[in-house]
């Protein structure tokens, strides 16, 4: 179990649908990222938002858009998505810098997202 | 292009013996380090963090950094079967941020 919490565990959803994928944490962390992740690859960055504001956007295609409504959420809304979408989608958090060092990011266990 | 390069493997070693797994990256400004750990189907779990040169222990794990080099390695003693997974190496990517480039990752085998 870890303490950022990703819902749905799965989603199957077709081309035209609208979904959100939803994650949550409760450390207080001021940093929260969405990464996809295909099989037998590393994850790749989408989006960071730090103090609830976006500050990167990897140039990711519209039909993906996050919401972070406040510290402890973050929201990946989806819609019109290619089966080439399909993937595993993880969230994760992190403090802000401490003494101007990184501190590590925790992941939440992810949401499977299928395209038909 | 900042990178993060790990030998894919897979990496097979015997149970109990040591797991060395070795990243390299190009940013020499990097500072902080990190391993994950990810089995196959679920998320990737922090093994270990490093921000300075030198060697970090934790338990069995042991993370190694030089900077000079540019160059973490981890280590793995008395390897268990549980041990078996993927081990991302990841690395911050720049100073005014924090996303993380992570490496290809090491499929680490241990045989019972």
């Amino acid at each position: 179990d870890t303490e950022v919490t990703q819902t749905p565990k799965h989603l199957v959803m077709g081309m035209t649908n609208k979904k959100s994928l939803k994650c949550e944490q409760h450390m207080g962390h001021r940093a929260m990222y969405w990464y996809k992740q295909k099989a037998k690859k590393p994850p790749e960055l989408m989006f960071v938002y730090s103090y609830e504001k976006l500050s990167i956007n990897e140039s990711v295609p519209s039909r993906f858009s996050p919401e972070c409504p406040n510290s402890s959420l973050l929201n990946l809304h989806l819609h019109a998505l290619q089966p080439e979408d399909s993937a595993l989608y993880l969230c994760a958090s992190s403090q802000s810098e401490t003494g101007g060092l990184n501190q590590p990011q925790h992941f939440g266990d992810g949401t499977r997202l299928s395209i038909l | 292009q900042k990178e993060v390069e790990q030998n894919s493997g897979p990496l097979s070693v015997p149970e109990g013996a040591i797991a060395s797994l070795n990243c390299t990256y190009s940013d020499r400004g990097s500072q902080s380090f990190f391993w994950y750990r990810q089995y196959s189907g679920k998320s990737p779990e922090l093994i270990m963090s490093i921000y300075s040169n030198g060697d970090k222990e934790d338990g069995r794990f042991t993370a190694q950094l030089n900077k000079a080099s540019q160059y973490v390695s981890l280590l793995i003693r008395d390897s268990q079967p549980s041990d078996s997974a993927t081990y991302l190496c990841a690395v911050v990517r720049d100073q005014a941020g924090t996303a993380l480039i992570f490496g290809k990752g090491t499929t680490l085998s241990v045989s019972s």
